[in-house]
């Protein structure tokens, strides 16, 4: 079975400081995900990463995919209270008649303070 | 329509009644999958529909959830006989199904807010 961990759960910065979420993903994939979701609101797509050794940036943020190690980061550069939001990264977990059903990690909740 | 809607956003009903929610995809994705997120298992998937087919059907909980889908499009996902634990945010979403192997990107609606009391 598939599983996803991600770390930290929460984390509070500061504006200006860089940071990293870790992925961990415990099966062979190819693909993998990062979401945003602000309070009552749905899935944002971020970053879709694809092959091995894949790096996407987009303003302050950076998605990188190790597949060998079954990794994948994102990185926060010089954290405005903007990004602050819940981070998610998600696998594909191939089901049945061609389920491409994602499996998500439990998010990063993340704070950035003034 | 321009994206993935769902329909009612926030419901509230009583234990024990039963409950439809409805996911209208985007116009040509023939893939449709439920995901659930709630407080304690955080988001998880429930089922997959591939046009009116539903091959995937593993992450249904129990045999209280049911979904359909028609002309390809409109899914409903129902919860019968509801229970507190069935409290959650219910998303759909939808992908344009390609060639195998291709990556098809998922597109995610607003979500349905159910709380049982």
């Amino acid at each position: 079975e598939l599983k996803v961990e991600q770390n930290p759960l929460f984390l509070s910065m500061q504006e200006g400081k860089n940071y990293t979420i870790y992925c961990n993903y415990s099966t062979t994939s190819d693909r993998l995900y990062w979401y945003r979701q602000d309070p009552g609101k749905s899935l944002e797509s971020l970053f879709v990463l694809l092959s091995n050794g894949a790096v996407k940036q987009e303003g302050r943020l950076m998605a990188s995919l190790d597949t060998k190690a079954r990794l994948s980061t994102l990185h926060i550069t010089a954290a405005v209270h903007d990004l602050s939001a819940t981070y998610f990264c998600a696998v594909d977990s191939p089901g049945g008649g061609g389920s491409e059903k994602l499996v998500f990690g439990k998010g990063t909740k993340l704070t950035v303070n003034p | 329509g321009a994206g993935v809607s769902q329909s009612p956003s926030n419901k509230v009903t009583e234990k024990g009644k039963d409950v439809e929610l409805r996911c209208d995809p985007i116009s040509g994705h023939t893939a449709l999958y439920w995901y659930r997120q709630s407080l304690g298992q955080g988001l998880e998937f429930l089922i997959y529909f591939q046009g009116n087919s539903a091959p995937d059907k593993s992450g249904l909980p129990s045999d209280r959830f049911s979904a359909e889908r028609t002309g390809g499009s409109v899914s409903t996902l129902t919860i019968q006989r509801t229970q507190q634990e069935d409290s959650a945010v219910y998303l759909c979403a939808s992908s344009f199904m390609g060639l195998a192997g291709v990556y098809n990107e998922q597109f995610f609606g607003p979500g349905t807010r159910l709380t049982v009391l």
